[in-house]
């Protein structure tokens, strides 16, 4: 059936570093990859998506790419701030998503 | 815009209950999705309704769970009867469909944590 790995389940990384999530999703139909950030008993939130048409996209300090042919999507996170503090999910789909396992990272001041 | 609201946001029962959960989408969205949260599973899709018709049930777990969206501004996610495995924080989530692609963003609401004893 339909799936979407992430990797990896859990990120420690130094305040000020990057941080590098990464999916490979199964349906080559999927054309639309959400990443949500959800904190400790809050919801999950969009931070940025990407569509299939496009490679990558930049906001701010988190930058999303995509390679349709690889099946593959990463999160990048650039001068990680103790708010970044969280669990990530990515997720792809067409009038659905999958979403993938989630990711905690942990940026250590 | 207030989002998606949920009710109640937290809900305690006894095993063979019924449970309701509600949600209200936001306004102008057309489509609606139910989620089931936990450790082991992660974000499970239940169902998913488009203009008010559920499109995809293939997520509901068993008979117990059944889910209605009698207009677009209100969906109920019912259980009858609860049992413990049930315990889970439900989302709901809404979005709008656009040139009948169903690539919108998903808004989720703040979820019920259902507590089954």
């Amino acid at each position: 059936g339909e799936n979407v790995e992430q990797h990896p389940s859990t990120l420690s990384v130094q305040e000020g570093d990057s941080a590098v999530i990464k999916c490979t999703y199964s349906d080559s139909a999927s054309n639309y990859f959400p990443w949500y950030k959800q904190e400790l008993g809050k919801r999950p939130q969009l931070i940025i998506d990407i569509r299939s048409n496009v490679g990558e996209k930049k906001d701010q300090r988190i930058a999303v790419t995509l390679n349709k042919t690889a099946k593959h999507f990463s999160l990048h996170i650039t001068e990680t701030q103790p708010e970044d503090s969280a669990v990530y999910f990515c997720a792809a789909g067409t009038y659905k998503y999958i979403f993938g396992t989630g990711t905690r990272l942990k940026v250590l001041a | 815009d207030a989002g998606v609201i949920q009710s109640p946001r937290h809900e305690v029962t006894e095993m063979g209950q019924e449970v309701t959960l509600r949600c209200k989408p936001i306004s102008g969205h057309n489509s609606l999705f139910w989620y089931r949260q936990t450790m082991m599973r992660g974000l499970e899709l239940l169902i998913y309704f488009n203009n008010n018709v559920p499109i995809d049930d293939s997520g509901m777990p068993e008979d117990r769970f059944s889910a209605k969206m009698p207009n677009a501004s209100f969906s109920t996610l019912k259980i009858q009867p609860s049992e413990p495995r049930d315990s889970a924080v439900y989302f709901c989530a809404s979005s709008r469909t656009s040139g009948g692609v169903h690539t919108d963003t998903q808004y989720f609401g703040p979820g019920t944590r259902l507590t089954v004893l």
